[in-house]
């Protein structure tokens, strides 16, 4: 079974830009996570989707959306990058929410410059 | 205030040590408690959850505890490896949907 994969890997904006990520989750997965992980802040959670809704907010700000696809799979955006959006994105899918264990992408580095 | 607290902040050990890794929350309710392993450059692999219910809880040599009276939980490596040098995350989820992460524990072994 693949794992969860997410695209791009790596990314450069600067600042003003938008930019648009993307994650598949495993196969048969209904529910995807999206997370920041900086060094000062470490892991931060953005939001869950589960069938196609957002079930759960992280505090941030409105400049972080994100959606879910009929085939589960998510997209996050983030519109008008900061230099502090510079961080790794990583998003993490299960079967269901709430209780069942997620599994973790590698996910996309950002940079802004 | 919710918060998770992880200690130590980094760790350094030899090889087939063990070591004992703690994370204490004030979240309430409480709804589980996820321990994480973050190698340099990956996402997050989940080790264990625990609900509330739960004292212990093992994959491996890694065992986890929970006491959910003082709000503590700790995860213990047995004769650790090398490959066990990572980011050690714990996470707490509370009120059904919310959570929070500790800065994570910084595990170095070294042969």
């Amino acid at each position: 079974k693949a794992g969860v994969t997410q695209t791009p890997r790596y990314l450069i904006k600067t600042r003003g830009q938008q930019v648009t990520l993307s994650c598949s989750p495993i196969s048969g997965h209904r529910s995807v996570s999206w997370y920041q992980q900086t060094p000062g802040q470490g892991l931060q959670f953005l939001f869950e989707y589960f069938s196609e809704t957002q079930r759960n907010k992280g505090n941030f700000p409105g400049r972080f959306s994100g959606r879910q696809f009929s085939n589960s799979r998510s997209e996050m955006n983030v519109s008008t990058l900061e230099l502090g959006d510079s961080a790794l994105y990583l998003c993490a899918s299960s079967y269901g929410a709430q209780q069942g264990t997620q599994y973790f992408g590698p996910g996309t580095r950002l940079l802004v410059l | 205030k919710n918060q998770v607290e992880q200690s130590p902040q980094s760790l350094i050990i030899l090889e087939g040590k063990n070591c004992t890794l703690q994370c204490n929350y004030t979240v309430s309710p409480f709804s589980n408690l996820r321990w994480y392993k973050q190698d340099t450059g990956r996402g997050p692999v989940s080790l264990t959850i625990m609900t509330f219910s739960e004292n212990t809880k093992s994959n491996g040599r890694y065992t986890a505890t929970l006491d959910a009276d003082t709000k503590q939980s700790s995860l213990h490596i047995t004769a650790s490896q090398l490959s066990d040098s990572a980011s050690y995350i714990c996470v707490v989820k509370y009120n059904n949907n919310d959570m929070r992460f500790g800065a994570g524990t910084r595990l170095t072994v070294k042969p």
